[in-house]
């Protein structure tokens, strides 16, 4: 049971240029999850699933797409990269606790340097 | 809309001393509380999570927090640190009906001198 996984761990990309941060997880949860590290902002959520084929926004959507074409797998990509999207990027999954309540399990994250 | 607010952005503390470090958060509704560690380079591990009940919660690793409706706070503490703790320490809100959707904290850096 790997839980969550993230590829690659490390990326340099050059202003304009596309890429696609890959996620998966192995526990069969439906809601899947991207964040973005900041330093002193904490996590913040870029995009969310609850489920194959139904994605949505979160806080910072901007410059980021979603696709969830399987319970699998959820890629981030990122269609023209900014400066401004420097920065940590974390996946997580969830697991339902009771009926409004779940606990999220995070990838190792992905470090990005765009310049 | 909720917010988090983490009053201490670094708590340098020297080892078997004790810690707390604090957590506020603003919503009008019902909340769900997480505290989460990370270590360096590595992504983020849950140590302890308020849902109902019991207003004083245990962890993982020693730690505890008090979930204090009145005051809207959720303070993570520690009676005895060691060097192992020194990490970045992250408190959460999800609250309502949008469980599964996170809102964090600035984060507070612990640091554990010997």
């Amino acid at each position: 049971n790997a839980g969550v996984t993230q590829t690659p761990k490390f990326q340099v990309l050059k202003t304009g240029q596309s890429m696609t941060l890959q996620c998966a997880q192995d526990m069969n949860h439906e809601y899947m999850s991207w964040y973005r590290q900041d330093p002193g902002m904490g996590l913040r959520l870029i995009h969310y699933s609850v489920g194959a084929g139904i994605t949505d926004q979160g806080e910072v959507p901007n410059g980021y797409n979603v696709s969830r074409s399987t319970t699998e797998d959820f890629p981030l990509r990122l269609l023209s990269a900014a400066p401004s999207q420097t920065s940590v990027y974390f996946c997580a999954s969830s697991q339902r606790l009771r009926r409004f309540s779940y606990e999220q399990y995070f990838g190792p994250g992905t470090r990005l340097t765009v310049t | 809309a909720q917010s988090v607010t983490q009053l201490d952005s670094q708590v340098p503390v020297f080892e078997e001393a004790p810690v707390e470090l604090r957590c506020n958060y603003s919503s009008s509704v019902s909340v769900y509380l997480f505290w989460y560690v990370q270590y360096p380079n590595q992504g983020l591990q849950l140590l302890l999570k308020y849902l109902s009940g019991s207003t004083l919660v245990k962890g993982i690793n020693g730690f505890e927090a008090e979930f204090n409706k009145s005051q809207t706070s959720f303070h993570l503490r520690k009676p005895s640190v060691h060097i192992s703790d020194t990490a970045e320490y992250f408190c959460a809100v999800s609250e309502g009906n949008a469980g599964n959707m996170l809102t964090f904290g600035g984060g507070t850096r612990l640091m554990v001198k010997p």
